[in-house]
């Protein structure tokens, strides 16, 4: 199963809303998972199954399904925000990410 | 606190082997499912293995690398054959609960650089 994801970078300002796409070459139902990326350091699970908050995750942060195509949400950009965005399906394996997004500021 | 510690990596020419370790440590290792995801310098993440909590079912994206587990030692390993450059990564293990949230990597150690170079 393929994963792309759009764009691969964006600029924004705290305060910004941020949307990141991701889709997928054929259904995968709600088995998509969106992690967060800092330089360094190991991704961090910040939803899983399309739309259901990890804890201790800020309410920021959210993610909804349309068929193949899933979006992740940052309502206002916090300065710990800007990292780079993965998602993945869990649907089929082997489980593919996608390329990420870099979110600069 | 889940805590997973890789271990293993280095230089290594291509066409070597390598073994990596993961010891798993602050949660019940039997219960999770283990994967290995690497990430190429620059690059994005790319799923390589996974093994079943018991063992029982393994899955791969490539037919050169194994992956294997003791319960005993809660380590899980991934056997590296026939390694090129295109393998120089850092390699991270990760854990997920078994059953129908398998997919979900909810656990990751902080990975181990594999640099395969001549």
């Amino acid at each position: 199963i393929q994963v792309t994801q759009s764009p691969s970078s964006l600029s924004a300002s705290i305060g910004d809303r941020v949307t990141i796409s991701c889709r997928t070459s054929q259904s995968v139902g709600d088995y998509l998972n969106w992690y967060q990326q800092k330089p360094g350091v190991a991704p961090k699970l910040l939803i899983s199954s399309a739309s259901s908050l990890r804890n201790g995750v800020p309410p920021r942060f959210s993610g909804s399904r349309s068929g193949t195509d899933f979006t992740l949400t940052i309502s206002s950009l916090h300065p710990e925000d800007f990292a780079t965005y993965f998602c993945q399906q869990g649907h089929l394996a082997p489980f593919t990410f996608g390329p990420g997004t870099r979110v600069d500021i | 606190q889940v805590h997973l510690v890789e271990s293993g990596g280095g230089v290594v020419q291509p066409g070597k082997s390598l073994r990596l370790s993961c010891e798993a440590s602050g949660f019940n290792f039997n219960a999770y499912d283990m994967h290995w995801v690497r990430q190429a310098p620059g690059r994005g993440l790319e799923w390589v293995a996974a093994i079943w909590h018991d063992g029982s079912n393994k899955y791969y994206l490539d037919g050169r690398f194994t992956i294997s587990r003791d319960n005993s030692k809660k380590t899980v390993y991934l056997q590296m054959n026939s390694l090129s450059v295109d393998d120089t990564a850092v390699y991270y293990c990760a854990g997920s609960l078994h059953g129908s949230t398998w997919y979900i990597l909810d656990s990751w150690g902080q990975g181990t650089l594999v640099a395969v170079s001549s």
